[in-house]
């Protein structure tokens, strides 16, 4: 059973840098897809963060690029986020997914952590 | 970017009814389209990829149709743990993607 954690700090202030990290298990991130964040605001929709490939290929939102750095430990099956210079509009919801990345169902979330959420606070 | 918009915004629907969500795309993804659901405190569930196959344990309730622009989410007769909210995202330029800003399904 493919399972998916994310840890990290709940309060960041702000400025600083925000780092998440998601640990696969029961699969090995080396043997394919593609490994995703994805954010919720409080009370708010889905917004794609970036995603990586275990080759450490990423793809980033435009709109967050300048500020996002997605990066995979296969030794560890893990994968991590930093995103910079935090605001408060960046409390959400953290979550991190597996992409497929072929056949018909490339591109869909198949299974998705079960989130951490993160509040950006002095 | 590829804009996604869903209508209704909320969906107030009898347990046992069908409920017909619609998802549309600023331009065409083809068939690169998936559904979502989400319950309060939940991660979403992939419910339908391909705008029309069914995820891994979704019930036969769940369907989806449509190409290009238009989309459209069927649950044929609602029970009760089908309240929720309903997303849509299109892959059309995977692995880049956006979703659309939801609809939610309340009891009526």
């Amino acid at each position: 059973q493919v399972q998916l954690q994310e840890s990290g700090p709940g309060l960041v202030k702000p400025s600083e840098t925000l780092s998440l990290t998601c640990a696969v298990s029961g699969y090995s991130i080396s043997s394919g897809y593609y490994w995703g964040w994805i954010r919720q605001p409080p009370g708010k929709g889905l917004e794609w963060i970036g995603s990586i490939h275990h080759s450490g290929s990423t793809y980033y939102n435009p709109s967050l690029k300048s500020r996002v750095t997605i990066s995979v430990d296969t030794s560890k099956n893990q994968f991590s986020l930093n995103l910079s210079s935090v605001t408060a509009a960046d409390t959400a919801v953290y979550y991190c997914a597996r992409q497929a990345a072929s056949g018909s169902s490339r591109g869909a979330l198949d299974i998705w952590g079960q989130g951490t959420m993160v509040t950006v606070s002095s | 970017e590829i804009v996604m918009t869903q209508s209704p915004a909320t969906l107030s629907v009898s347990p046992g009814e069908r409920a017909t969500l619609s998802c549309r795309a600023s331009q065409s993804v083809t068939s690169n389209l998936a559904w979502y659901q989400q319950k309060p405190g939940q991660a979403p569930r992939l419910l339908i990829y391909g705008a029309s196959t069914r995820a891994t344990g979704i019930p036969a309730r769940f369907s989806g149709s449509g190409s290009g622009t238009e989309f459209t989410l069927t649950i044929s007769s609602l029970q009760s743990e089908d309240f929720a909210v309903y997303y849509c995202q299109q892959y059309n330029n995977w692995p880049l993607f956006t979703f659309g800003p939801g609809t939610k399904v309340d009891i009526k």
